[in-house]
C-alpha cells in the first residue's frame, strides 16, 4: 500500500517553455501533498506544501506564480514550471501524507531544460 | 560552479561489516524522525521511524538510536549488502504535522 507516482518521469523542455509534473496517490486519500526539488548529490529541499482544495503554501525564496501547484483532489497534485530555465534543472520529487506523520513519496521527474 | 556542501559524506564498508550512518538534527521541539534511503535515480524510501519518546527502536537489520540530549540520531545497518548502497537521509518533524525537514544525507558504498 501508499504508493505515491509521478508522471513524466523524465522531461527535457526549451527554455521559455512551461512543464507540469503530476503526483498521484494511488492507494489511499492524500489530504496533504508536498513538492521537493532536489541537486545533485545534494539532500531534498521543501519547495512547497499542498492540501486539497486550498492554496499551497510556499518555503521561503520559491516563487509561487513560477511553480504553480494544484491540489484539486484528493489523489492528485500538480507542479507546473512556468517559463522554465535551465537553472529550473533539476529532480523534483513529491510526496504525499494521508495525515498522519509519515510522507510516501513518489519517484521523482528529472527535467532538463535546454 | 562547485557550491559548498556539493560532495556527500561518503561511508565506505566491506560486504558483511556493520555500517553507523550519522545525523545531527537542529530542532529540539522535533517529535518525530525518520530514516530514508535513496537510491540513484529514486524517490526516497522509508526505512525506519523512531518517536521522540523512545531512544532505540529495531527494525529488520536495521537500528535506530535516539539521543535528544545532544540532537543526535544514529542508524546502524548490520551484515551490510551491496543493495544496501545508497544515499541515507535521516528527516525530522519539527511541527507536529507531517513536514519534515532532511538532513544533508550520506552515501553508503558496499563492496562485495
Amino acid at each position: 500500500g501508499a504508493v505515491v507516482s509521478q508522471h513524466p518521469s523524465r522531461v527535457i523542455c526549451k527554455s521559455g517553455t512551461s512543464v507540469k509534473i503530476e503526483c498521484r496517490s494511488l492507494d489511499f486519500q492524500a489530504t496533504t501533498m508536498f513538492w521537493y526539488r532536489q541537486f545533485p548529490k545534494q539532500s531534498l529541499m521543501l519547495m512547497a506544501t499542498s492540501n486539497e482544495g486550498s492554496k499551497a503554501t510556499y518555503e521561503q525564496g520559491v516563487e509561487k506564480d513560477k511553480f504553480l501547484i494544484n491540489h484539486a483532489s484528493l489523489t492528485l497534485s500538480t507542479l507546473t514550471v512556468t517559463s522554465a530555465h535551465p537553472e529550473d534543472s533539476s529532480f523534483y520529487i513529491c510526496s504525499a501524507s494521508g495525515g498522519a506523520y509519515e510522507q510516501y513519496f513518489g519517484p521523482g521527474t528529472r527535467l532538463t531544460v535546454t | 560552479g562547485e557550491s559548498v556542501g556539493l560532495h556527500l559524506p561518503t561511508l565506505s564498508v566491506q560486504e558483511g561489516d556493520n555500517s553507523i550512518i550519522n545525523c545531527a538534527y537542529s530542532n529540539s521541539a522535533s517529535d518525530y524522525f525518520i530514516w530514508y534511503k535513496q537510491e540513484s535515480g529514486k524517490g526516497p524510501q522509508f526505512i525506519i521511524d523512531i518517536r521522540s519518546n523512545m531512544d532505540k527502536r529495531q527494525g529488520q537489520r536495521v537500528t535506530v538510536l535516539l539521543n535528544k540530549t545532544v540532537k543526535h540520531l544514529s542508524l546502524q545497518i548490520a551484515a551490510t549488502q551491496p543493495g544496501d548502497s545508497a544515499v541515507y537521509f535521516c528527516a525530522e518533524n519539527p511541527s507536529g504535522y507531517s513536514t519534515l525537514t532532511f538532513g544533508k544525507g550520506t552515501m553508503l558504498l558496499v563492496s562485495p
